[in-house]
């Protein structure tokens, strides 16, 4: 198993560019996150899904895009990058449910850096 | 809304001493999880220890081992014989325990980055 993958691993954008970040998890885990990872901040939730069709918002959603159209991918796309965006994004899935303490598995992470 | 907070920004332990690293947190559930994640260098996320809030037993894995009180609401992680590879940052997270897919989110405390000395 792979496990989570995440690319590109960082990139540099120009202020008001568009660009989707990847996410890839072969556990066939329901569940799949984003989150932003700020100095100061700990990792803060931008979406989640708990299932292929099925997104929801996190705790910062707000200039970011998410779908989930298989179960192993969940893009996260920037439609109009801002340098307040300027972070380390990570990927983040497990399976749900009551029956135990799903661990969440992580990827490597992206820092994106937007001038 | 449950709240993490790490009061201790940064820590100092000598190579094979004892340190323990602070987490407080806010709920009003019964029932919940408790994680500490350490983020080396790397940047890759990795599980040190989970505690299910129903154990009355703290959880040990190895040299690391935790003080879980609840009715303080407070989640310690103490390290023994400190090793030069456990500098790194570390994450305390708190998770719900309810069967929907909601429940699978975590919240971070802010961290507290770890330094090793010989």
């Amino acid at each position: 198993n792979a496990g989570v993958t995440q690319t590109p691993k960082f990139q540099v954008l120009k202020t008001g560019q568009s660009m989707t970040l990847q996410c890839a998890q072969d556990m066939n885990h329901e569940y799949m996150s984003w989150y932003r990872q700020d100095p100061g901040m700990g990792l803060r939730l931008i979406h989640y899904s708990v299932g292929a069709g099925i997104t929801d918002q996190g705790e910062v959603p707000n200039g970011y895009n998410v779908s989930r159209s298989t179960t192993e991918d969940f893009p996260l796309r920037l439609l109009s990058a801002a340098p307040s965006q300027t972070s380390v994004y990570f990927c983040a899935s497990s399976h749900t449910g009551l029956a135990g303490s799903y661990e969440q598995y992580f990827g490597p992470g992206t820092r994106l850096t937007v001038t | 809304a449950q709240t993490v907070t790490q009061s201790q920004p940064e820590m100092s332990v000598q190579e094979a001493e004892t340190v323990t690293l602070s987490c407080t947190y806010d709920t009003s559930e019964s029932d919940y999880y408790l994680f500490w994640y350490k983020q080396p260098p790397s940047r890759q996320m990795i599980l040190v220890i989970r505690q299910e809030a129903y154990k009355q037993q703290n959880a040990t894995e190895n040299r690391f081992s935790v003080n879980f009180q609840k009715a303080a609401k407070s989640f310690s992680l103490k390290i023994s014989d400190s090793q030069l590879g456990d500098a790194a940052m570390y994450f305390c997270a708190y998770r719900r325990v309810i069967n929907t897919g909601t429940a699978s989110k975590l919240t971070f405390g802010t961290g507290t980055r770890l330094q090793v000395t010989l």
